[in-house]
């Protein structure tokens, strides 16, 4: 199974761009890369996904690298209703595999 | 709408006791999970079931029991063996086959031993 790093915690000011980073050097093949935002007393709720290359939707970017053994989630322009943990979770999610969260990024937004 | 209801949302235990959690989806979705949550930590998995009637541990599972009669419904109990039950407990799914999916967790139930 895909361990996953990712810094504890991460501060940032209104308007700038945040750029998260998680490390899983143990990646296997169909693993696909997931990232979540949780608020405090709430479940989680998915961001953005991606298996290799550039991935980006209304609210943020996903990039992996072509060795797959770390991804960066950008957020554009965070606001302070940004503040939350974000969770970088790999797995093969369609095949209802174990799927094991780490510690996650606390985010910060102060203005 | 479609989505996942767990109940109750706030629960409080005497020592000894058994509580059941209730995780409900209307999603079609064939696979779900629990996990456990504490103050300032990530989420651990307790169980998981890819179909009805078959489920396997997660890492922290003892204590715990889960059921998975109906594709529906993936009840939790927290039995008295758990030592240390207090904390936040969030039940998600995911489609099971055929494509990447995404987990979709419900708001989460608050266990708190008194």
């Amino acid at each position: 199974l895909a361990k996953t790093t990712q810094p504890i915690s991460m501060d940032s000011y209104e308007g700038q761009e945040v750029n998260i980073t998680c490390s899983h050097n143990n990646i296997a093949t169909n693993d696909y890369i997931t990232w979540y935002q949780q608020f405090p007393s709430q479940g989680p709720r998915f961001i953005i996904q991606g298996y290799k290359t550039k991935v980006t939707n209304e609210v943020a970017s996903l990039f992996i690298p072509a060795d797959r053994k770390s991804s960066t989630l950008s957020l554009p322009r965070v606001s302070l209703s940004d503040t939350a943990v974000y969770y970088c979770l790999v797995g093969f999610t369609g095949g209802g595999n174990k799927l094991t969260f780490g510690t996650g990024t606390q985010l910060k937004v102060e203005l | 709408d479609g989505g996942i209801t767990q109940s109750p949302k706030y629960l409080f235990r005497k020592e000894g006791q058994n509580v059941t959690l209730s995780c409900e989806q209307n999603l079609n979705h064939d696979a779900m999970y629990w996990y456990r949550q504490d103050p300032g930590q990530g989420l651990r998995l307790i169980y998981y079931s890819q179909i009805v009637n078959d489920f396997q541990k997660g890492d922290i599972a003892e204590g715990y029991s889960v059921s998975r009669e109906k594709k529906e419904s993936f009840p939790l109990t927290v039995t008295s063996a758990q030592k240390n039950p207090t904390a936040f407990y969030l039940c998600a799914s995911s489609i099971q086959s055929g494509n990447t999916g995404e987990l979709f967790f419900g708001e989460g139930s608050r266990l708190t031993v008194l």
